[in-house]
């Protein structure tokens, strides 16, 4: 079936440095892909999201990047802070069956 | 506007037993979808339901079941328990379609435990 992977399940981000976080699809119809932010014990939000029709958007220190060629997509964050410490799920919607699949999620450490 | 809710917020169950859960939208959405996490394997999509007919399902097995109601609250029904069920399940809500819409809402999750 239609497949999200997520890379890598958890790393470990010096505070300051930038983190990226990549996600390939196998479903060459996808068309949207957002990003999602869980706090501990909190639920998911949306932190940013892109469509196909861009390669590149930016949010302040957030930005995603999506390459339709390789069929792979990156959540980019800039001067990390320990606020950003949380997992991150990528996504993709699969519009043969009209649904939203999720990565496995990354596990984001801040370290001090 | 209110969010997502859940009810309830923890479940401890047996195995053998059936489970209910019941999520309520954001007023005027009109999609739920429902969603099992757990440690390692992520959120995975169960179904989505809009206008109160099963638009999509996931890869899981007849024992969960779902529907809603005309004022968009929706349930989830799992039946015979098994051990593997026990998990977070978290709704989201939509204005339409999930692939359409800009944003999911989710709700604070039902934390369900099988023995």
């Amino acid at each position: 079936g239609e497949n999200v992977e997520q890379h890598p399940s958890t790393l470990s981000v010096q505070e300051g440095d930038s983190a990226v976080i990549k996600c390939t699809y196998s479903d060459s119809a996808s068309n949207y892909f957002p990003w999602y932010k869980q706090e501990l014990g909190k639920r998911p939000q949306l932190i940013i999201d892109i469509r196909s029709n861009v390669g590149e958007k930016k949010d302040q220190r957030i930005a995603v990047t999506l390459n339709k060629t390789a069929k792979h997509f990156s959540l980019h964050i800039t001067e990390t802070q320990p606020e950003d410490s949380a997992v991150y799920f990528c996504a993709a919607s699969i519009r043969r069956d009209d649904k939203i699949i999720f990565g496995k999620g990354t596990r984001l450490h801040i370290l001090p | 506007k209110a969010g997502v809710t859940q009810t309830p917020r923890y479940l401890i169950k047996t195995r053998g037993q059936q489970v209910t859960l019941s999520c309520s939208p954001i007023s005027g959405h009109r999609s739920v979808s429902w969603y099992q996490q757990t440690p390692g394997q992520g959120l995975q999509f169960l179904f989505e339901y809009f206008s109160e007919t099963q638009r999509n399902k996931g890869n899981f097995p007849g024992r969960f079941s779902g529907r809603q109601f005309s004022n968009s609250r929706s349930e989830m029904n799992v039946s015979t328990l098994e051990l593997g069920d026990s998990a977070l399940y978290l709704c989201a809500s939509s204005l339409v379609l999930a692939v359409t819409s800009n944003e999911q809402f989710f709700g604070p999750g039902t934390r369900l435990t099988v023995l």
